[in-house]
């Protein structure tokens, strides 16, 4: 079936350590995205990406880092430069024309122990 | 930048229509979409409108007001199922900027 797989569901990060989740999509899309949702709000964009080995920064990008070298792959690395990681982050992909709906993984809970 | 305002949250009654209105101020625009999200979930698409007027689609119905930069969400018939957040997200050149959206409580 076609989607969006977010690995892990669940990832607990260490302070001081980076973690990377993976985010992987087999609808032929051209533009990837990264949002973080803090509890009660709504999606703040980390990274976008519209073609393969390229990318730009979003509303939140500080403490965040990203790679686009195919195009079914967009990974999101925390790391440790972001002091306050602990949210849900999702990506989304959507087709390259004007006008398509973005599309979502299930999402990635990240908890810092 | 972008500026977007929905109501925080609002409650309902089974089997009644609300309204859900979304303003937004943002650096460009080509279209206007809505989502739906359940705690904990990713949020689902639900409408789309690029042009002024109304969109429906089955109990969702979706208004734009490009000039006013607003938007609403119709939802009749209300479930029980239909109890989750709203977003409203303008979108502009494949860049999706989304509210904080509106939390729906729908009671029997």
């Amino acid at each position: 079936d076609g989607g969006i797989t977010q690995s892990p569901k669940y990832l607990f990060r260490k302070e001081g350590q980076n973690v990377t989740l993976s985010c992987e999509q087999n609808l032929n899309h051209d533009a990837m995205y990264w949002y973080r949702q803090d509890p009660g709000q709504g999606l703040r964009l980390i990274y976008y990406s519209q073609i393969v080995n390229d990318f730009q920064k979003g509303d939140i990008a500080e403490g965040y880092s990203v790679s686009r070298e195919k195009k079914e792959s967009f990974p999101l690395t925390v790391t440790s430069a972001q002091k306050n990681p602990t949210a849900f982050y999702l990506c989304a992909s959507s087709p390259k024309s004007s006008g398509n709906t973005i599309y979502f993984g299930e999402g990635s809970w990240l908890t810092v122990v | 930048g972008q500026n977007i305002d929905q109501p925080t949250e609002m409650t309902a009654t089974e089997g009644a229509i609300v309204q859900i209105n979304c303003t937004y101020q943002t650096s460009g625009f080509n279209g206007l979409f809505w989502y739906q999200q359940h705690a904990g979930e990713a949020p689902t698409f639900l409408s789309y409108n690029v042009l002024d007027g109304l969109e429906e689609k089955g109990r969702f119905s979706s208004f734009l007001s490009r000039s006013k930069g607003y938007s609403y969400l119709l939802l009749k018939e209300l479930q029980m199922k239909d109890s989750a957040s709203y977003l409203c997200a303008p979108y502009n050149f494949n860049k999706f900027y989304f509210g904080s959206g509106t939390k729906l409580n729908v009671k029997p």
